[in-house]
Protein backbone atom coordinates (compact mmCIF):
# COMPACT_ATOMS: atom_id res chain seq x y z
CA UNK A 1 0.00 0.00 0.00
CA UNK A 2 1.58 3.16 -0.92
CA UNK A 3 2.15 5.83 1.87
CA UNK A 4 1.10 9.53 1.94
CA UNK A 5 2.72 11.33 -1.13
CA UNK A 6 3.56 14.92 -1.33
CA UNK A 7 4.78 17.08 -4.09
CA UNK A 8 6.67 18.70 -4.98
CA UNK A 9 9.26 17.85 -2.43
CA UNK A 10 11.18 20.87 -2.50
CA UNK A 11 10.19 24.52 -3.83
CA UNK A 12 11.34 27.95 -3.84
CA UNK A 13 9.70 31.20 -4.48
CA UNK A 14 9.90 34.54 -3.98
CA UNK A 15 8.42 36.86 -2.17
CA UNK A 16 4.74 37.94 -3.39
CA UNK A 17 4.26 34.69 -5.44
CA UNK A 18 1.51 32.24 -4.39
CA UNK A 19 2.26 28.27 -4.21
CA UNK A 20 -0.21 25.02 -4.70
CA UNK A 21 1.32 21.72 -2.38
CA UNK A 22 -0.57 18.80 -3.47
CA UNK A 23 -1.57 15.29 -1.10
CA UNK A 24 -1.90 12.11 -1.97
CA UNK A 25 -3.31 10.51 0.97
CA UNK A 26 -2.99 6.54 2.14
CA UNK A 27 -5.86 5.00 -0.30
CA UNK A 28 -8.68 4.15 2.07
CA UNK A 29 -7.90 7.28 4.52
CA UNK A 30 -10.38 10.15 4.36
CA UNK A 31 -9.07 13.05 6.77
CA UNK A 32 -6.04 14.90 5.68
CA UNK A 33 -4.43 17.43 8.01
CA UNK A 34 -1.44 20.00 7.07
CA UNK A 35 1.10 20.66 9.32
CA UNK A 36 3.95 23.34 8.92
CA UNK A 37 7.09 22.13 10.62
CA UNK A 38 9.75 25.13 11.52
CA UNK A 39 12.72 24.98 13.67
CA UNK A 40 11.78 27.24 16.08
CA UNK A 41 8.00 26.49 16.14
CA UNK A 42 7.65 22.73 15.65
CA UNK A 43 4.75 21.05 14.09
CA UNK A 44 2.04 24.03 13.59
CA UNK A 45 -1.32 22.42 12.81
CA UNK A 46 -2.65 24.45 10.06
CA UNK A 47 -6.18 22.78 8.98
CA UNK A 48 -7.70 19.42 8.59
CA UNK A 49 -9.95 18.16 5.46
CA UNK A 50 -12.72 15.36 5.54
CA UNK A 51 -15.56 14.57 2.96
CA UNK A 52 -14.05 17.64 0.80
CA UNK A 53 -15.13 19.70 3.55
CA UNK A 54 -12.38 21.72 6.33
CA UNK A 55 -13.22 20.39 9.93
CA UNK A 56 -10.50 22.25 12.05
CA UNK A 57 -8.04 24.93 11.38
CA UNK A 58 -5.25 25.65 13.29
CA UNK A 59 -3.84 30.00 13.89
CA UNK A 60 -2.70 30.71 10.66
CA UNK A 61 -3.77 34.06 8.58
CA UNK A 62 -6.22 33.43 5.44
CA UNK A 63 -3.54 33.31 3.01
CA UNK A 64 -3.06 29.74 3.63
CA UNK A 65 -5.97 27.69 2.40
CA UNK A 66 -6.77 24.46 1.41
CA UNK A 67 -8.90 22.32 0.00
CA UNK A 68 -9.92 18.20 -0.89
CA UNK A 69 -11.08 16.53 -3.68
CA UNK A 70 -13.72 13.70 -4.06
CA UNK A 71 -10.73 11.17 -3.94
CA UNK A 72 -9.55 12.65 -0.96
CA UNK A 73 -6.43 14.39 -2.25
CA UNK A 74 -5.62 17.11 -0.96
CA UNK A 75 -4.02 20.42 -1.53
CA UNK A 76 -2.76 24.12 0.11
CA UNK A 77 -2.30 27.21 -1.09
CA UNK A 78 -0.35 30.19 0.61
CA UNK A 79 -0.77 33.16 -1.30
CA UNK A 80 1.46 36.46 -1.12
CA UNK A 81 4.39 34.47 0.23
CA UNK A 82 6.42 36.14 3.57
CA UNK A 83 9.78 34.99 4.02
CA UNK A 84 8.50 33.19 7.32
CA UNK A 85 6.28 31.11 5.15
CA UNK A 86 9.42 28.61 4.57
CA UNK A 87 9.15 25.87 5.99
CA UNK A 88 8.68 22.04 6.02
CA UNK A 89 4.90 21.46 4.99
CA UNK A 90 3.78 18.23 6.39
CA UNK A 91 0.73 16.47 5.15
CA UNK A 92 -1.08 13.45 7.22
CA UNK A 93 -3.86 11.21 6.24
CA UNK A 94 -5.88 8.99 8.43
CA UNK A 95 -8.63 6.74 8.23
CA UNK A 96 -10.95 8.39 10.11
CA UNK A 97 -11.96 11.32 11.98
CA UNK A 98 -11.14 11.42 15.81
CA UNK A 99 -8.50 11.05 18.33
CA UNK A 100 -8.23 7.69 18.13
CA UNK A 101 -7.21 7.62 14.44
CA UNK A 102 -3.43 7.58 13.60
CA UNK A 103 -2.49 10.06 11.45
CA UNK A 104 0.32 8.88 9.00
CA UNK A 105 2.77 11.61 7.37
CA UNK A 106 4.63 12.28 4.26
CA UNK A 107 7.91 13.40 3.58
CA UNK A 108 6.61 16.83 3.14
CA UNK A 109 7.19 19.77 0.54
CA UNK A 110 10.41 21.99 1.43
CA UNK A 111 9.37 25.79 0.66
CA UNK A 112 12.00 28.35 0.53
CA UNK A 113 10.62 32.27 0.40
CA UNK A 114 13.45 34.28 -1.03
CA UNK B 1 -5.24 26.18 23.39
CA UNK B 2 -3.42 22.63 24.31
CA UNK B 3 0.31 23.03 24.57
CA UNK B 4 2.53 19.97 25.42
CA UNK B 5 5.49 20.54 27.15
CA UNK B 6 8.05 18.11 25.90
CA UNK B 7 11.57 17.21 27.66
CA UNK B 8 14.58 17.41 27.00
CA UNK B 9 15.14 19.59 24.22
CA UNK B 10 17.84 17.35 23.33
CA UNK B 11 20.46 14.74 24.19
CA UNK B 12 23.88 13.33 23.87
CA UNK B 13 24.24 9.75 24.81
CA UNK B 14 26.99 6.65 24.34
CA UNK B 15 25.69 3.97 22.01
CA UNK B 16 23.95 1.40 24.17
CA UNK B 17 22.69 3.87 26.75
CA UNK B 18 19.37 3.85 27.56
CA UNK B 19 17.16 7.45 27.28
CA UNK B 20 13.75 8.73 28.11
CA UNK B 21 11.96 11.48 27.71
CA UNK B 22 8.58 12.34 28.38
CA UNK B 23 5.60 15.21 27.27
CA UNK B 24 3.32 17.30 30.14
CA UNK B 25 0.17 19.00 29.21
CA UNK B 26 -2.30 20.93 31.19
CA UNK B 27 -5.03 19.36 29.50
CA UNK B 28 -6.00 16.12 29.13
CA UNK B 29 -5.83 13.69 25.84
CA UNK B 30 -7.87 10.47 24.79
CA UNK B 31 -4.90 9.10 22.63
CA UNK B 32 -0.86 9.39 23.05
CA UNK B 33 0.97 9.29 20.35
CA UNK B 34 5.12 8.93 19.50
CA UNK B 35 6.95 9.58 16.23
CA UNK B 36 10.55 9.84 14.80
CA UNK B 37 11.55 12.01 12.21
CA UNK B 38 14.57 11.68 10.02
CA UNK B 39 16.15 14.43 8.20
CA UNK B 40 14.52 15.25 5.12
CA UNK B 41 11.72 13.19 6.06
CA UNK B 42 8.26 13.10 7.24
CA UNK B 43 7.36 11.65 11.05
CA UNK B 44 6.78 8.21 11.23
CA UNK B 45 4.85 6.70 14.01
CA UNK B 46 6.45 4.13 16.52
CA UNK B 47 3.91 3.77 19.43
CA UNK B 48 0.51 4.35 19.92
CA UNK B 49 -1.71 4.49 23.02
CA UNK B 50 -4.87 5.14 23.80
CA UNK B 51 -5.94 4.02 27.55
CA UNK B 52 -4.31 6.03 30.48
CA UNK B 53 -2.15 3.48 32.54
CA UNK B 54 -1.52 1.67 28.95
CA UNK B 55 2.18 0.57 28.58
CA UNK B 56 3.36 -0.69 25.32
CA UNK B 57 6.19 -2.14 23.59
CA UNK B 58 8.08 -1.78 19.87
CA UNK B 59 10.82 -3.73 20.31
CA UNK B 60 13.72 -1.56 22.31
CA UNK B 61 10.85 1.21 22.15
CA UNK B 62 8.44 1.54 26.00
CA UNK B 63 5.82 3.90 25.94
CA UNK B 64 2.97 4.93 28.52
CA UNK B 65 0.06 6.89 28.61
CA UNK B 66 0.14 8.38 31.82
CA UNK B 67 -2.87 7.55 34.68
CA UNK B 68 -3.75 11.22 34.95
CA UNK B 69 -3.73 11.34 30.78
CA UNK B 70 -1.84 14.86 30.82
CA UNK B 71 1.47 12.95 29.91
CA UNK B 72 3.22 10.30 28.40
CA UNK B 73 6.50 8.80 28.09
CA UNK B 74 9.24 7.04 25.85
CA UNK B 75 11.84 4.83 26.74
CA UNK B 76 14.64 3.22 24.24
CA UNK B 77 17.12 0.92 26.17
CA UNK B 78 20.48 -0.24 24.18
CA UNK B 79 20.24 2.85 22.03
CA UNK B 80 22.35 2.27 19.01
CA UNK B 81 23.36 4.98 15.95
CA UNK B 82 20.17 4.58 13.78
CA UNK B 83 18.03 5.61 16.51
CA UNK B 84 19.04 9.95 15.40
CA UNK B 85 16.58 11.82 14.34
CA UNK B 86 14.21 13.54 16.25
CA UNK B 87 11.25 12.21 18.67
CA UNK B 88 7.97 14.10 18.71
CA UNK B 89 5.01 13.36 21.20
CA UNK B 90 1.78 14.43 20.25
CA UNK B 91 -1.67 14.08 21.90
CA UNK B 92 -5.44 13.56 20.70
CA UNK B 93 -7.80 15.56 22.03
CA UNK B 94 -12.10 15.58 21.50
CA UNK B 95 -11.35 18.55 19.30
CA UNK B 96 -9.71 16.04 16.98
CA UNK B 97 -6.56 17.57 16.30
CA UNK B 98 -3.19 16.17 17.48
CA UNK B 99 -1.23 18.93 19.28
CA UNK B 100 2.74 18.08 19.02
CA UNK B 101 5.22 18.80 21.46
CA UNK B 102 8.32 20.28 20.06
CA UNK B 103 10.21 17.37 19.94
CA UNK B 104 13.36 15.92 21.60
CA UNK B 105 16.78 15.76 19.47
CA UNK B 106 18.57 12.55 20.23
CA UNK B 107 22.23 12.09 18.96
CA UNK B 108 23.82 8.89 19.94
CA UNK B 109 27.89 8.47 19.83
CA UNK B 110 28.96 5.23 18.13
Amino acid sequence: KAGVTQTPRYLIKTRGQQVTLSCSPISGHRSVSWYQQTPGQGLQFLFEYFSETQRNKGNFPGRFSGRQFSNSRSEMNVSTLELGDSALYLCASSLSRGSGNIQYFGAGTRLSVL
Amino acid sequence: GQQLNQSPQSMFIQEGEDVSMNCTSSSIFNTWLWYKQDPGEGPVLLIALYKAGELTSNGRLTAQFGITRKDSFLNISASIPSDVGIYFCAGGGSNYKLTFGKGTLLTVNP
